[in-house]
């Protein structure tokens, strides 16, 4: 079974600022795909960044990256940067490899408070 | 426009009383899944679908069914809601289950 792991309910930033949020998975696939969601306040899910468990290189999209680190089953995002519109609740997700490709995983969730 | 509707946003119902949420979308993707959001435990897969007449159940499946009869399509069924199934729930649609997903806008069911 796949188990991803957010430890930090809740965390503080600075604007402009750089913040990571943490993400640790266990999986026995050794094919897999990690995922970083944003939901606003508003309530709908934003995709943020994919890394594929075969991905030599850290994804990364504008001010997102993701800090894949294999042997520590780590997938951290970073967010560069901060701004006032990046307060929101940040899952985490990892998608099974196998015979359960479609099966999706998601974390507890971190909530992100951005200050001025 | 790409778009993935779901239906209805809110819902109140009573014990028992079967019934549907619909899911569509218009991008030919072949994945949809369903999910539900309840605090502290962020969302939990309840059935997937890789294609039409293709579901498989994820972690949570208990008291639904769905269908994918035609590709745009995915509907969740509650055939005997229990007030333990009041939650928050989503539909999500991508062309394979490793790219990104696209949700719906979200049902919010109160089960009384």
């Amino acid at each position: 079974a796949q188990k991803i792991t957010q430890t930090q309910p809740g965390m503080f930033v600075q604007e402009k600022e750089a913040v990571t949020l943490d993400c640790t998975y266990d999986t026995s696939d050794p094919s897999y795909g990690l995922f970083w969601y944003k939901q606003p306040s508003s309530g709908e899910m934003i995709f943020l960044i994919y890394q594929g468990s075969y991905d030599q290189q850290n994804a990364t999209e504008g001010r997102y990256s993701l800090n894949f680190q294999k042997a520590r089953k780590s997938a951290n995002l970073v967010i560069s940067a901060s701004q006032l519109g990046d307060s929101a609740m940040y899952f985490c997700a990892m998608r099974a490899g196998g015979t359960s490709y479609g099966k999706l995983t998601f974390g507890q969730g971190t909530i992100l408070t951005v200050h001025p | 426009e790409a778009q993935v509707t779901q239906n209805p946003r809110y819902l109140i119902t009573v014990t028992g009383k079967k019934l549907t949420v619909t899911c569509s979308q218009n991008m030919n993707h072949e994945y949809m899944s369903w999910y539900r959001q309840d605090p502290g435990l962020g969302l939990r897969q309840i059935y997937y679908s890789m294609n039409v007449e293709v579901t498989d159940k994820g972690d949570v499946p208990e008291g639904y069914k769905v269908s994918r009869k035609e590709k745009r399509n995915f509907p969740l069924i509650l055939e005997s809601p229990s007030p333990n199934q009041t939650s928050l729930y989503f539909c999500a649609t991508g062309p394979r289950a490793n790219e990104k997903l696209f949700f719906g806008s979200g049902t919010q069911l109160s089960v009384l």
